[in-house]
């Protein structure tokens, strides 16, 4: 047990659609960072919020976006889905003090996209 | 760029074996090393790391050494049990530990 809870649990939109998928960091954790994990494949870092603010993206589109809140909860937003969105989204917390910290993973969102 | 290479699975073993599962990396810099587990249905749980070349990382009996010579990182565990039937991910990260660089995942089943 990490901590970490993700909602919901799993989710099925349609293509153009929206969404808005969340994210409840481990107690004094103030890093969330998002992943996504295509079927069969390992994990690719989407992006990552430090303190409220991004720092630091992978090679995602811009229609992928995300808020952490004073709470150090965050959320991911996709818009104008597309097929390819279809994965598993993993949030992960961790406490940046100049190390190479610890992730601690959600048991993340199973998004569908039709 | 950095980047994480595993061996592909699926693997089968019985109950008793002994496990490797190859782990390659490319990095810039000093990286960590990690080995991730995920059970079906769960996200990923850190198994174990190493920080610097030559440490030894290990875990409910699992070990692996950060080899910098060879640039690997291998999981090892010399007796598997039928609950160690999961999906192992090698990955990597650097000082900043924005982006942890993950690999495609090693299936493992392990029959009684």
């Amino acid at each position: 047990e990490t901590g970490v809870t993700q909602s919901p649990t799993h989710l099925i939109k349609t293509r153009g659609q929206q969404v808005t998928l969340r994210c409840s960091s481990q107690s004094g954790h103030n890093t969330v960072s998002w992943y996504q994990q295509a079927l069969g494949q390992g994990p690719q870092f989407i992006f990552q919020y430090y303190r409220e603010e991004e720092n630091g993206r992978g090679n995602f589109p811009p229609r992928f976006s995300g808020l952490q809140f004073p709470n150090y909860s965050s959320e991911l937003n996709v818009n104008a889905l597309e097929l390819d969105d279809s994965a598993l989204y993993l949030c992960a917390s961790s406490f940046k003090d100049g190390t190479n910290e610890k992730l601690f993973f959600g048991s993340g969102t199973q998004l569908s996209v039709l | 760029g950095n980047s994480v290479t595993q061996m592909e699975g699926p693997v089968t073993l019985s109950e008793e074996a002994f496990l490797t599962i190859n782990c390659t990396y490319t990095a810039t810099g000093y990286p960590s090393l990690f080995w991730y587990v995920q059970y079906p249905g769960e996200g990923l749980q850190l198994l174990l790391k190493a920080t610097k070349a030559d440490d030894k990382g290990s875990n409910k009996g699992f070990e692996a050494t950060y080899r910098k010579e060879t640039t690997s990182f291998h999981l090892e565990k010399g007796s598997v049990q039928v609950s160690d039937s999961a999906v192992y991910f090698c990955a990597l990260n650097t000082y900043n530990n924005n982006d942890m660089r993950f690999g495609a995942g090693t299936r493992l089943t392990v029959k009684p």
